[in-house]
């Protein structure tokens, strides 16, 4: 069965240091992989998607992914944080035919000054 | 231009009540889908469908019931009303095929009393 684990509930970073949110899957295939992002009382934005090829991925607002197939994960990564990222995190792996996704629990994001 | 639309953005309703929620996406895409995220923020697919055809429909509550008149608009009406189902409900939509993204609206906020 497919699943997806984030084992970080709450991160709590300052404002201009790094970050890395993790993310681990569990799927038969090749994976489809995907990074949201869902600010305070908003939809969910995409901020990055691996499908196939180059294992590091850049998204949008300056955050970066990499899988590792042998790994099985797709962390997320921004060298220097804003409080503008704020907000919470969702991992997913999508699943053919149908395009189902399946999202992990989220990491929710404090940043402080 | 509001990619994906939803409509009301907040509903509060008492128990035994049928609702309904609407949206609309107008970029043009094949598949639609309804999301629920629970009070903890888990996302959990509910039904997609593709150019008006039913292709997943998850272990929900026959009281939910999905309509898709055309390819552009996923309304979910839901019969007696239950505490249990006050949630944020997220309407998506993706191109036709796998894999895409998913795009999403803003959400539903539904409050049973």
């Amino acid at each position: 069965a497919q699943s997806v684990t984030q084992p970080d509930i709450h991160i709590t970073v300052s404002e201009g240091a790094s970050l890395e949110l993790r993310c681990n899957y569990s799927y038969g295939a090749t994976p489809y992989l995907f990074w949201y992002v869902q600010s305070p009382g908003q939809g969910l934005q995409l901020l990055l998607k691996y499908f196939s090829g180059d294992t590091l991925v850049q998204g949008i607002k300056g955050f970066e992914a990499e899988f590792k197939r042998s790994q099985s994960s797709f962390n997320l990564r921004k060298p220097s944080v804003h409080w503008s990222d704020a907000a919470e995190y969702f991992c997913a792996v999508g699943r053919r035919p149908g395009n189902q996704f399946y999202f992990g629990t989220g990491t929710s994001l404090t940043v402080i000054p | 231009d509001t990619a994906v639309s939803q409509t009301p953005k907040y509903l509060v309703t008492q128990m035994g009540n049928d609702k309904s929620i609407k949206c609309e996406q107008n970029l043009g895409h094949d598949t639609m889908y309804w999301y629920k995220q629970d009070s903890k923020k888990f996302l959990k697919i509910m039904f997609s469908y593709n150019n008006k055809e039913l292709i997943i429909n998850e272990t929900v509550p026959n009281r939910f019931s999905p309509k898709s008149p055309d390819k552009a608009h996923l309304n979910l009406h839901i019969n007696s009303l239950e505490l249990g189902d006050s949630a944020v409900y997220f309407c998506a939509s993706s191109p036709g095929g796998t894999p895409y993204e998913q795009y999403f609206g803003p959400g539903t906020r539904l409050t049973v009393t």
